[in-house]
């Protein structure tokens, strides 16, 4: 089956440092892959998506490519804020499926 | 355009009792999914609604019943709880089935 693996935090960094979050995915098809931030007591809000293989999701800064070829999807950010700590779910969804998700990475950015 | 609404935010329950969450969807969304988020684990999927019909289970007991209403809104009903049912409980909703999800802030349940 389906199924999303994240590296395992906490990931500590100072304000300004660049940011590296790997995702690696095993899907039986062609599935489309996100990215989904949570802040502290709320749910989850979608960061950026990616549909097929090369297409680059970006948002607020983030980034992450469609690998195929390494059934990655990284997130990246070049310089991260006090306000990016939250923890950060890679998931990915085949057509007319339901969202399958890592298990999350907390980010904690220190001033 | 109000979002997703979930209530109520946190409740707690003793183990053997029944609870219901309810959910309102976002205006316009016919599909809506309920995923459980233990603590420091990733969310896994329910159960998905479609037009008050249900449309694909996760691998949870009978114990875990919903509904989906003619506006949309839904319910998550947890029957017999045992103390490993303690999570966060999210709902989701979408346009339609293949819609990007567009998530709730949650239904903190705990079981004692």
């Amino acid at each position: 089956g389906d199924s999303v693996t994240q590296m395992e935090g906490p990931v500590t960094l100072s304000e300004e440092a660049f940011l590296t979050i790997n995702c690696t995915y095993t899907a039986t098809g062609y599935p489309s892959l996100f990215w989904y931030v949570q802040y502290p007591g709320e749910g989850l809000q979608l960061l950026l998506k990616a549909t097929k293989a090369d297409d680059k999701g970006s948002n607020k800064g983030f980034e992450a490519t469609y690998r195929k070829e390494t059934t990655s999807f990284h997130l990246e950010k070049g310089s991260v804020q006090v306000s990016d700590s939250a923890v950060y779910f890679c998931a990915l969804k085949e057509p007319y499926s339901t969202l399958t998700f890592g298990k999350g990475t907390m980010l904690l950015v220190s001033p | 355009e109000t979002g997703v609404t979930q209530s109520p935010t946190h409740l707690i329950k003793t183990r053997g009792q029944q609870v219901t969450l309810r959910c309102s969807s976002q205006s316009g969304h016919n599909t809506v999914s309920w995923y459980q988020q233990a603590l420091g684990q990733g969310p896994q999927f329910i159960f998905q609604y479609y037009r008050e019909e249900e449309n694909g289970r996760g691998n949870f007991p009978p114990r875990f019943s919903g509904l989906q209403f003619p506006n949309y809104s839904s319910e998550l009903n947890v029957n017999a709880l045992e103390l490993d049912d303690s999570a966060l409980y999210l709902c989701a909703s979408s346009l339609d089935q293949d819609s990007p999800l567009h998530f709730g802030n949650g239904t903190r349940l705990t079981v004692t």
